[in-house]
């Protein structure tokens, strides 16, 4: 079965310390992988998908395909990072699965 | 463009009423979904629509809830009769085809049945 696993449903951590949010995946095909964020009365917006490569806001994602993972980083944390993150994977078709997601808290 | 919009933003409403969220998706826009966002599940799609036209519904918690899409600017989700553990975010999303197109979402409409 299709599903996205995000371990975490909070995660605090220090201005400036390193920030890794969780995201594994289960699907036998080619996933295409991305990573929506939702600020504080803000609406759901993409943050990044797997197939640009690009770092967006100083997060990245690596898709490991041995791991089933795409877990999202930042080397240092603002902020203004603080939101709630939401993993997806799509299967090509109009199937997007998302993970139950992570509430980053960024604490001064 | 404005984006997607959605409407009401906020509903209150008491058990057993009636129930109807707007959505208008991007203009040019084929997909067009709908998406209950709960603390407990997370964001779970409803029902999805191509090129107006309802593929499919397996989301859909129940009889209470229906879904149209009468053109390809305008769509709507009704609960009826509606019931507290209806109360949750309902996003409207659209996209430019699918599979690897970004999803364009919503405000979101905030609904809480007493």
């Amino acid at each position: 079965a299709q599903r996205v696993t995000q371990p975490e449903k909070l995660l605090s951590v220090f201005k400036g310390a390193p920030v890794e949010l969780k995201c594994n995946y289960s699907y036998s095909g080619s996933p295409e992988l991305f990573w929506y964020v939702q600020y504080s009365r803000q609406r759901l917006q993409l943050l990044l998908r797997h197939i640009s490569r690009e770092s967006i806001k100083g997060f990245t994602a690596d898709l490991n395909k041995g791991e089933t993972s795409f877990h999202l980083k930042k080397p240092f944390a603002q902020e203004e990072d603080s939101a709630m993150y939401y993993c997806a994977l799509s299967t090509g078709t109009y199937k997007y699965i998302f993970g139950t997601g992570t509430r980053l808290k960024v604490l001064a | 463009d404005a984006g997607v919009i959605q409407s009401p933003r906020h509903e209150v409403t008491e058990m057993g009423q009636e129930v109807t969220l707007r959505c208008k998706p991007i203009s040019g826009h084929n997909s067009l979904f709908w998406y209950r966002q709960t603390m407990m599940r997370g964001l779970e799609l409803l029902i999805y629509f191509n090129n107006n036209v309802p593929i499919d519904d397996s989301g859909m918690p129940e009889d209470r809830f229906s879904a149209k899409m009468p053109n390809a600017s305008f769509s709507t989700l009704k609960i009826q009769p509606s019931e507290p553990r209806d109360s949750a975010v309902y996003f409207c999303a659209s996209a430019d085809g699918v599979g690897a197109n970004v999803l364009t979402f919503g405000a979101g409409s905030r609904l809480t049945v007493l």
